[in-house]
């Protein structure tokens, strides 16, 4: 299995430009994740999805959006790309059945991002 | 007050060291306790998770649960250059409609050969 991947693994935008930072998992894990880690901050999550066509607001979705059209993929799309969305990306997923889960997640290497 | 607390550090230690890392949280619905360790430049990877209450070891590592207190730890004996890393702490509660791990902000662990 290569458990959680990303792409791009780096990427520089300028101010105003779009992109899609694409994450696949071949766990068939129903949760998926979005996270952006920045220096001294943790992690915080931008959008999450309990199954395919189901996804949800986490800390921070301002200027990010996502679908989730199959259980392995899970894209977030930057719009109008803003200096302050310049990060690490992580997508991370899990597998949970019920209410008592550990909720255990897998995280992929990350996207470096930096908006000009 | 953050529901999470870890000191940041870093934390510089001589190779061969026991190492305690920490979390303080706030809200005693939290249930599940995970240590996350995070290499420079790659994405966090499980370490280990312990449900309530107690005690879990795994080889050189051991993770406490002390609710009473809302007060977690990770052990590492005999601490080795790899072990060299960020360590997350991230706990959640175990309630229906709530997905979200809480997360600490990580602490810096430098074990130096």
């Amino acid at each position: 299995n290569a458990g959680v991947t990303q792409t791009p693994k780096f990427r520089i935008l300028k101010i105003g430009q779009s992109m899609t930072l694409q994450c696949t998992q071949d766990m068939n894990h129903n949760y998926m994740y979005w996270y952006r880690q920045d220096p001294g901050m943790g992690l915080k999550l931008i959008y999450y999805s309990v199954g395919a066509g189901i996804t949800d607001k986490g800390e921070v979705p301002n200027g990010y959006n996502v679908s989730r059209s199959t259980t392995e993929d899970f894209p977030l799309r930057l719009e109008l790309a803003a200096p302050s969305q310049t990060s690490v990306y992580f997508c991370a997923s899990s597998y949970r059945v019920g209410t008592r889960s550990a909720d255990t997640q897998y995280f992929g290497p990350g996207t470096r991002l930096t908006v000009l | 007050q953050k529901e999470v607390e870890q000191d940041p550090g870093p934390l510089s230690v001589p190779e061969g060291a026991i190492v305690s890392l920490n979390c303080t949280y706030s809200n005693s619905a939290f249930q599940y306790f995970m240590w996350y360790r995070q290499y420079s430049r790659k994405g966090p990877e499980l370490l280990m998770y312990t449900y309530s209450s107690g005690n879990k070891e795994d080889g050189r590592f051991t993770a406490q649960v002390d609710k009473s207190s809302k007060y977690i730890s990770l052990f590492i004996r005999d601490s080795q250059p790899s072990d060299s890393a960020t360590y997350l702490c991230a706990m959640r509660r175990n309630a229906g409609n709530n997905r979200k791990l809480i997360w600490g902000l990580g602490t810096s662990l430098g074990v130096n050969p």
